[in-house]
């Protein structure tokens, strides 16, 4: 069965990095996409970027352009989501989505990881 | 502020249908197919309904979708207390090169 699990909840102080992983299970990691959204306390979702496992091509929203990194290892089947310049905005639930490509829908989601940014 | 428009909040009652409206444009809605996903409290997203109306496996028929032009719909009948969750539409956006999602309804089963 298809699983994507999130690392675990992180406390960081402003102006550090945060690194939040997503290990994929069941299925053929570099056939499909992987989406990075978040969601701030009572918000609701907002789209950070995607990456394409297979050749590791990558696009981001532009409010994130400069201060978001999304990478994958195809041999532990994880993705990456690296966000920098931490403020107390980016405190969120930050959760990873598969796609069959960059358009498509999200079929799987992972569990979600709480990054918290304390003001 | 989102870049696809959805009501705040809708209601009904047990049994009856409802709607959610989702509003874009020609750069996302009108050009891409849109997406529906249910979030139960305290949950990750669920996809509800993708390629503007389609129900992945295991979604009870209960739930709908369509779009006509820049806008879509969400329709629930026999409206049930367990319906009681926030519901977000989505689509590609071609002028912003990502996904948008619209703000949100909080669905209330009275």
């Amino acid at each position: 069965q298809v699983q994507l699990v999130q690392s675990g909840t992180e406390v960081k102080k402003p102006g550090a990095s945060v690194k939040v992983s997503c290990k994929a299970s069941g299925y053929t990691f570099t056939s499909y996409y992987m989406h990075w959204v978040r969601q701030a306390p009572g918000q609701g979702l907002e789209w950070m970027g995607v990456i394409n496992p297979s050749g590791g091509s990558t696009g981001y929203a532009q409010k994130f352009q400069g201060r978001v990194t999304m990478t994958r290892d195809t041999s532990t089947t994880t993705v990456y989501m690296e966000l920098s310049s931490l403020r107390s905005e980016d405190t969120a639930v930050y959760y990873c989505a598969r796609s069959w490509d960059s358009g498509s829908a999200a079929d799987y989601w992972g569990q979600g990881t709480l990054v918290t940014v304390p003001s | 502020q989102s870049v696809l428009t959805q009501p705040p909040s809708a209601s009904g009652t047990p049994g009856q249908r409802v709607t959610i409206s989702c509003s874009g444009s020609s750069s996302n809605i009108g050009s891409n197919t849109v997406h529906w996903y249910q979030q139960l409290p305290g949950t990750a997203p669920k996809l509800l309904i993708y390629s503007n109306n389609q129900r992945p496996s295991g979604v009870p028929d209960r739930f709908s979708g369509s779009k006509s032009g820049t806008s879509a719909s969400l329709a629930i009948s026999g409206l049930q207390s367990e319906d009681e969750a926030d519901y977000y539409c989505a689509a590609w956006d071609d002028s912003l090169n990502g996904v948008v999602f619209g703000g949100g309804t909080k669905l209330t089963v009275l």
